[in-house]
């Protein structure tokens, strides 16, 4: 079974301040981890992933995240934050232990940049 | 290029319609998903399709619910004797191919309101 968990609700950050948004996440096998963007009334928006190799993957519009394994955590991070980076971020998880390949996402986390 | 596109935007129906929502797929994508949002919630798969074919219907909520995807581009997804809990996003994907490390690319959303 696979499943991802979003702590935070909502994040609040003041422009120009590093952002983190927190993801935990529970697999069988090799996690395969995604983080979208949803702006109102948009679609999702993807703004990276995580397959292998470097913990640290760098994406979209400034955005990185870090996976840890003894944690199973994939923080999104950005080091300065905007006030056009307020939106809905979705964590999503699917492992290779023969479960399909569809995503399982996490609640979301609204994040609200402020200037 | 062109991105997912899904029509209608919004429907508004009544309780037991019957109500169809289309999606059309980047170009050459292999793979397509349906999942549906409620508000306040993470994204939640119905359906994938690889081809044609519907390679796993395991999300799809019971028997009112079908998709087809005949020439392996565009996909409907039919609701038949609509219910009031039915009323959400549905959102369509689609990857180039079908695999684990693939990404999914989403389109908008179709806002079903059953009244």
């Amino acid at each position: 079974a696979q499943s991802v968990a979003q702590p935070e609700d909502q994040v609040n950050v003041a422009e120009g301040n590093p952002l983190t948004v927190k993801c935990t996440y529970s697999v069988s096998g090799n996690p395969y981890l995604f983080w979208y963007v949803q702006y109102p009334n948009r679609g999702l928006q993807f703004l990276l992933k995580y397959i292998t190799g470097d913990n640290l993957v760098k994406g979209s519009y400034g955005f990185e995240a870090e996976f840890n394994k003894s944690q199973t955590s994939f923080h999104l991070k950005k080091p300065s934050a905007l006030v056009s980076d307020s939106a809905l971020y979705f964590c999503a998880v699917r492992d290779n232990s023969n479960s399909g390949y569809a995503l399982n996402f996490g609640k979301g986390t609204s994040l609200l940049v402020t200037p | 290029g062109a991105g997912v596109s899904q029509t209608p935007s919004n429907k508004v129906t009544e309780k037991g319609k019957y109500v169809e929502l289309r999606c059309d797929p980047i170009s050459g994508h292999t793979a397509l998903y349906w999942y549906r949002q409620s508000l306040g919630q993470g994204p939640e798969f119905l359906i994938y399709f690889q081809g044609t074919g519907a390679a796993d219907d395991s999300g799809l909520p019971n028997d009112r619910f079908f998709a087809v995807r005949p020439e392996g581009s565009v996909s409907t997804l039919k609701i038949q004797r609509t219910e009031r809990g039915d009323s959400a996003v549905y959102l369509c994907a689609s990857s180039l191919n079908a695999g684990l490390q693939e990404t999914q690319y989403f389109g908008p959303g179709t806002r079903l309101l059953v009244l």
